[in-house]
């Protein structure tokens, strides 16, 4: 499968605990995103790379999100001392685009939903 | 900046038209749409560049206006399997609008 792929695909965790995402790339894009959606909402932009650099980060993320993608390959999300209201569904989605010009397509991975309790 | 979608809901028959806008306030580099099911992740619809273009495939299709702040997708002869969450996004940072559900009954 040369989809986005994203792990775990649940996740549920207790107030203060730390939880680590992992999103897998299609091969050849060089962007990756991460999103997070809540019921009825629209994918809320957290972060972007373009290979190994992150290049935007939304002022909406707190200190405790962190972003990687060390290898410009696949990439990391990890939420410290999480809260409930970091229950979500965090989407990864990744991209090419061409030198000066626009974002050829945008594929979206099924997603990791997690839980706080 | 979150682009703005219009109308939040709508609800079909088995047949009927619909049009979804997008709007910005500034002139866009290109939009992109998507559809997104229930549970599932957005999957992407069409990419529109150019000011003035209009593209689409089976009965769903998308204009672009001239000044690139507008688009519109059209839903034409709708069918149940166009129910679903429609989404626009920007260009480069890739933000989304809020979304239009639409439902198409039997």
């Amino acid at each position: 499968d040369t989809g986005v792929s994203q792990n775990p695909r649940h996740k549920i965790t207790k107030r203060g605990q730390n939880v680590t995402f992992r999103c897998d790339p299609i091969s050849e894009h060089n962007r990756l995103y991460w999103y997070r959606q809540t019921l009825g909402q629209g994918p809320e932009f957290l972060t972007y790379f373009q290979n190994e650099a992150q290049l935007e980060k939304s002022r909406l993320l707190s200190d405790r999100f962190s972003a990687e993608r060390p290898k410009g390959s696949f990439s990391t999300l990890e939420i410290q001392r999480t809260e409930q209201g970091d229950s979500a569904m965090y989407l990864c989605a990744s991209s090419s685009r061409l030198a000066g010009g626009p974002v050829v397509t945008q594929y979206f991975g099924p997603g990791t939903r997690l839980t706080v309790l | 900046q979150q682009p703005v979608q219009s109308p939040q809901a709508v609800i079909l028959r088995e047949g009927e038209d619909a049009v979804i806008n997008c709007s910005s306030s500034k002139a866009l580099y290109s939009v992109h749409w998507y559809r997104q099911k229930h549970g599932e992740a957005p999957v992407f619809l069409m990419i529109l560049l150019k000011g003035g273009e209009q593209k689409g495939h089976d009965k769903i299709s998308a204009s672009f206006n001239e000044k690139k702040q507008q688009s519109s997708l059209y839903l034409t002869a709708s069918q149940l399997s166009y129910s679903g969450t429609y989404f626009c996004g920007t260009d480069n940072d890739m933000r989304f609008g809020a979304g239009t559900r639409l439902t198409v009954k039997p």
